[in-house]
């Protein structure tokens, strides 16, 4: 089991740029979670998908960030265009989407916008 | 929505004592509360879960306990070891079916050191 996959694991990029961050979650698992994670607000929760699906966006903060699920072996988080406040790392989650089953996080994608 | 507070944000031990970090939450339909660990440069992994039908947990040298009426549970930490050194966060969840317990409500995190 190679567990949650995410990419890049670091990335810097300017200001106004878009940045797009990936994730292959484990073999199996039907439900997918994007979270951030920064020292002001914590760990919280910008989207969640089901069978591909998504089916909550309220954490979504701005237009400026969009996920898709385009297959059960991936899913990306876009971030166009890109601002400073923006910069935080950011997990990828997955389970098995019984009860029961428990959420694995990859080790996520450190972003600096400068 | 749900906020949960998390107590102390940082915790130092000596290796074997004992440790304990509380939580509150203030959604009473939450039903879900799992607990994390977090080492550097990793994300963050379950080390245990409650469900509000069971008021206590054990596995092995952890434990979570749960009261419902007041809107806390705590994590208990016995015999700590230096490799029990991380940043652990308690979560909060309604389970309404489907994928809804995946939807966590974090703690601000209590950095615990177990010193040797």
């Amino acid at each position: 089991d190679a567990g949650v996959i995410q990419s890049p694991r670091h990335e810097v990029t300017e200001m106004g740029q878009e940045v797009t961050l990936r994730c292959k979650p484990i073999s199996g698992h039907n439900s997918l979670f994007w979270y951030r994670q920064t020292m002001m607000r914590g760990l919280e929760l910008l989207i969640y998908f089901n069978n591909n699906v998504p089916i909550d966006d309220s954490g979504m903060p701005e237009d400026r960030f969009s996920a898709k699920m385009p297959n059960a072996s991936f899913s990306t988080l876009k971030i166009q265009p890109s601002e400073p406040r923006d910069s935080a790392v950011y997990f990828c989650a997955s389970s098995g989407g019984r009860r029961n089953s428990p959420l694995h996080f990859g080790n996520g994608t450190r972003l600096t916008v400068t | 929505g749900e906020n949960v507070e998390q107590h102390p944000s940082t915790l130092s031990v000596q290796e074997g004592d004992s440790a304990v970090i509380k939580c509150t939450y203030s959604d009473s339909a939450s039903n879900y509360f799992p607990w994390y660990k977090q080492e550097l440069g990793k994300g963050p992994q379950l080390i245990i879960d409650i469900r509000s039908n069971v008021g206590e947990k054990k596995d092995q040298r952890i434990a979570v306990t749960l009261n419902k009426t007041a809107k806390h549970f705590s994590l208990h930490i016995t015999e700590t070891q230096p490799e029990d050194s991380a940043v652990y966060f308690c979560a909060a969840s309604r389970d309404a079916g489907g994928t809804s317990y995946g939807k966590l409500t974090f703690g601000q995190g209590t950095i615990l050191t177990v010193h040797p």
